[in-house]
């Protein structure tokens, strides 16, 4: 069973940089798939972030990019996010999932989450 | 940036058929890119419902279904349970914007 477990302050101050780390089990990142990272600001929808495919290529949220990025490392079979100059709009409960396809989809679909982590961007 | 717009939401008796609406634009649903449906019960991670051409991943019962249409798609769910009473989104990709768009989300209430 593959299982996501995401990682990382809780709290972090404005214009500083948010990290978190999501712990893969089950299933060796580097054997194939995409990784991603989705937000959800208090009360609002989904919003995606980013998405890296195993051998490391990234794709951003175009409206992000500018402060985004994703890593993935293999050894320890986890990927992370790191979001820039942080304000309070970014504050959201940030979920890591993996994303698949197949030959009948190609677009790519989530097929397992982590529970979430809340960050909140406060001085 | 949600370009894809789903009604806020949604309500029916226990054994109704209720429909949830997912309008994107000719460069999201109308050029072709699949949709994929999430349920998010409260205070729970996302899980996928149906992906693609009405696939459903293994656990999800056929009360489920999806369809698609022009620029736009929906989910159905007959024999409205209580336990269905959660947060739906649906999921495309968007070429104009060059990235993966989630649906604005529709809370479905059982009265």
């Amino acid at each position: 069973q593959v299982q996501l477990q995401e990682s990382g302050p809780g709290l972090v101050k404005p214009s500083e940089t948010l990290s978190l780390t999501c712990a893969v089990s089950g299933y060796s990142i580097s054997s194939g798939y995409y990784w991603g990272w989705i937000r959800q600001p208090p009360g609002k929808g989904l919003e995606w972030i980013g998405s890296i495919y195993h051998r490391g290529s990234t794709y951003y949220n175009p409206s992000l990019k500018s402060r985004v990025t994703i890593s993935v490392d293999t050894s320890k079979n986890q990927f992370s996010l790191k979001l820039s100059s942080v304000t309070a709009a970014d504050t959201a409960v940030y979920y890591c999932a993996r994303a698949t396809t197949d030959t009948t989809v190609p677009l790519p679909y989530f097929d397992y989450w982590g529970q979430g982590t809340l960050v909140t961007v406060s001085s | 940036q949600s370009v894809l717009t789903q009604p806020p939401s949604v309500s029916g008796a226990p054994g109704q058929r209720v429909t949830i609406s997912c309008t994107g634009s000719s460069s999201s649903i109308g050029a072709g890119y699949d949709v994929h449906w999430y349920q998010q019960l409260p205070g729970t991670a996302p899980k996928l419902l149906i992906y693609g051409n009405s696939n459903r991943p293994s656990g999800v019962p056929d009360r489920f279904s999806d369809s698609k249409s022009g620029t736009s798609a929906s989910l159905a769910i007959t024999g409205l349970q209580a336990e269905d009473e959660a947060d739906y989104y649906c999921q495309s990709y968007d070429s104009s914007l060059s990235g993966y768009v989630f649906g604005t989300g529709t809370k479905v209430t059982v009265l």
